[in-house]
Formats: structure tokens, C-alpha cells, sequence
């Protein structure tokens, strides 16, 4: 069975600390990784890795992939109190046929601290 | 563009009664997929639509669940009849082709509580 594992599950910060959130994964028929930020609401898109080793960035937010060892990176940089939310780690992979499916992790819980 | 949306946001039933959410995906997103959170678990994959066919329903937890796509647009999910493990978020999601580079959209979710 998929499995796509989370750490920390929890993190408490100060503003202007930088984070770092680790996502494992073992799938059979990997695509994709996919990050997600999710505040009250919808979980809304960050990044889609697909390649190892090229990183990916929007403003403070970034992170990284590495399919030999099976595992990703979100790093955050100069966090904010508007960063506080559950960041959610999925993995993409076929699913029968030409079907395709997300495995999620059970998130890290960051919050963030003025 | 609209995103996806879900109704209701909210629902509370007793055991034994009848539910059905709707999930009103991006316009022109083939692809709709549903997935639930159950406390204290992951988002776990329910099912998949290309369109009005269901494509992988392998994700459906019993015969209680019965999902439809009539027209290939909007969405339902109905749990009848339900139990208290029911209870959770049902998140809908919708994606381009293969969601392969537009990744996928989700809505905010119903959270279903079943007493």
C-alpha cells in the first residue's frame, strides 16, 4: 500500500524563523509530488515536483525532491504569522490502467508566532 | 475562474439517515475526483471521474457510498445509510487532463458528522 509519511506533525515557530517540512513517501508508479497549504478551507496548491534535484520557488516558500531516497523538502524562510497552516505532502501515482490517484501524509501543523 | 465548490459545508445527521453532498468542479475539468479525511487520519482517496464514468472507484469504503457524475459536470455523493464512522471532511477536487501540470483543485470540503 502507498504510503506518504510527515514530519514534524507539529512545529511552533517565531516570525522570521525559517522552517523546514519533510515529506517521505514509498510508492509503487510515483509521478508526482504535490504540496499543499491548507488554513481553514480548501487545501490550495504550492508545488508539483516531478524532477529530482530542481527546486522549486515562489517568493519565501521552496522546495526540493529527491527520488533516489524517496523524500521531499518545503522550506520557508523568514516566516510569517500569515504562513501559520497545515501543510499537507502528497504523492501522485498510477492508480490501474492509466488511472491516477493522491496519497497523502497527515500533515505538519505549522504555527507561527509574532 | 470559479474554483471548486462544495455543498454543504456543513452537515450533522443522526445514524441510519440519508446524506448527499455536491461537488461543483471547475468548469471544463474532466477529471473529478473525491477524497475524505476521517479525525485524526489522512485524505484518503475515494473516487475518480473522467467525465460522466467513474474510472476507480477502489477508494469506496462499502455499498453505503454511491457517487454520480450525470452530464459530466457537477457531482454527488450520497451515504445512505449513514453510520458514525461516516463522519469526517469529504473533499472534492478537479483537475485538468491528467492534472498533470495544472495540479489538482480542491474545494473546501463538507464536514459530515453523523451523531
Amino acid at each position: 500500500e502507498d504510503k506518504v509519511v510527515q514530519s514534524p506533525l507539529s512545529l511552533v515557530v517565531h516570525e522570521g524563523d525559517t522552517v523546514t517540512l519533510n515529506c517521505s513517501y514509498e510508492v509503487t508508479n510515483f509521478r508526482s509530488l504535490l504540496w499543499y497549504k491548507q488554513e481553514k478551507k480548501a487545501p490550495t496548491f504550492l508545488f508539483m515536483l516531478t524532477s529530482s534535484g530542481i527546486e522549486k520557488k515562489s517568493g519565501r516558500l521552496s522546495s526540493i525532491l529527491d527520488k533516489k531516497e524517496l523524500f521531499s523538502i518545503l522550506n520557508i524562510t523568514a516566516t510569517q504569522t500569515g504562513d501559520s497552516a497545515v501543510y499537507l505532502c502528497a504523492v501522485e501515482a498510477i492508480s490501474g490502467g492509466s488511472n491516477y490517484k493522491l496519497t497523502f501524509g497527515k500533515g505538519t501543523l505549522l504555527t507561527v508566532n509574532p | 475562474e470559479a474554483g471548486v465548490t462544495q455543498f454543504p459545508s456543513h452537515s450533522v445527521i443522526e445514524k441510519g439517515q440519508t446524506v448527499t453532498l455536491r461537488c461543483d468542479p471547475i468548469s471544463g475539468h474532466d477529471n473529478l475526483y473525491w477524497y475524505r479525511r476521517v479525525m485524526g487520519k489522512e485524505i484518503k482517496f475515494l473516487l475518480h471521474f473522467v467525465k460522466e464514468s467513474k474510472q476507480d472507484e477502489s477508494g469506496m469504503p462499502n455499498n453505503r457510498f454511491l457517487a454520480e457524475r450525470t452530464g459530466g459536470t457537477y457531482s454527488t455523493l450520497k451515504v445512505q445509510p449513514a453510520e458514525l464512522e461516516d463522519s469526517g471532511v469529504y473533499f472534492c477536487a478537479s483537475s485538468q487532463e491528467w492534472g498533470f501540470t495544472y495540479g489538482y483543485t480542491f474545494g473546501s470540503g463538507t464536514r459530515l458528522t453523523v451523531v
